[in-house]
């Protein structure tokens, strides 16, 4: 079975610019995870979904940050506009339930 | 919010050794995680305990809960173990959550 999907794996690009990342979750499960990790703060949560509805999205940082699941099969987390602070490793993650939490290989995003 | 703290955050051992990573907590919890990145990057998890203790091949993790209180043991070392070890735990303390992170142990085991 092919485990959650991140794309891009990396982006460079400019700040101010917009930048848009996916994941695609394992079929079939009900909770979707946007993480991020950088050297200074570690792994840290953004926002959670559960059957494609937002349930804590207190780790968003500012009104920079938008994360959207249309469906049960695709979420992007979205950043506009960016800035070098938003620099670092983001991991989407999925799970069924109350299971152990499935991540993705993470996109790792630099803002010059 | 939870708070998670562990120790040591590095450690550089021996192959062969035993390890013990510890993990605390500050608030009740349904579950506890352990998380392995490997030096690629990728995360995987190893185990979710809510008590007492799970085996997986020479891995062992324990949990006290009313300690709040966890450890990760490595048996046997070896040096394809070297990795960042994290735990964490549900964000608000319970059920199916966002995770709060500790800053993980940067483990090396050399030859």
């Amino acid at each position: 079975d092919a485990g959650v999907i991140q794309s891009p794996r990396h982006e460079v690009t400019e700040m101010g610019q917009e930048v848009t990342l996916r994941c695609k979750p394992i079929s079939g499960h009900d909770y979707l995870f946007w993480y991020r990790q950088t050297m200074m703060r570690g792994l840290e949560l953004l926002i959670y979904f559960n059957n494609n509805v937002p349930i804590d999205d207190s780790g968003m940082p500012e009104d920079r940050f938008s994360a959207k699941m249309p469906n049960a099969s695709f979420s992007t987390l979205k950043i506009q506009p960016s800035e070098p602070r938003d620099s670092a490793v983001y991991f989407c993650a999925s799970s069924f339930s109350v299971q152990p939490q499935h991540f993705g290989d993470g996109t790792r995003l630099s803002i010059l | 919010k939870n708070e998670v703290e562990q120790s040591p955050q590095n450690l550089t051992a021996q192959e062969g050794e035993f390890i013990t990573i510890n993990c605390s907590y500050s608030v009740g919890i349904s579950a506890l995680h352990w998380l392995q990145q490997h030096p690629g990057g990728g995360i995987v998890s190893l185990f979710m305990l809510s008590s007492g203790k799970k085996k997986h091949g020479r891995l062992i993790a324990t949990i006290n809960i009313q300690e709040k209180h966890s450890s990760l043991h490595i048996t046997a070392s070896h040096p394809r173990d070297s990795a960042v070890y994290i735990c964490a735990v549900p964000h608000s303390g319970g059920g199916a959550d966002g995770l709060t992170f500790g800053k993980g142990t940067h483990l090396i085991i050399q030859p």
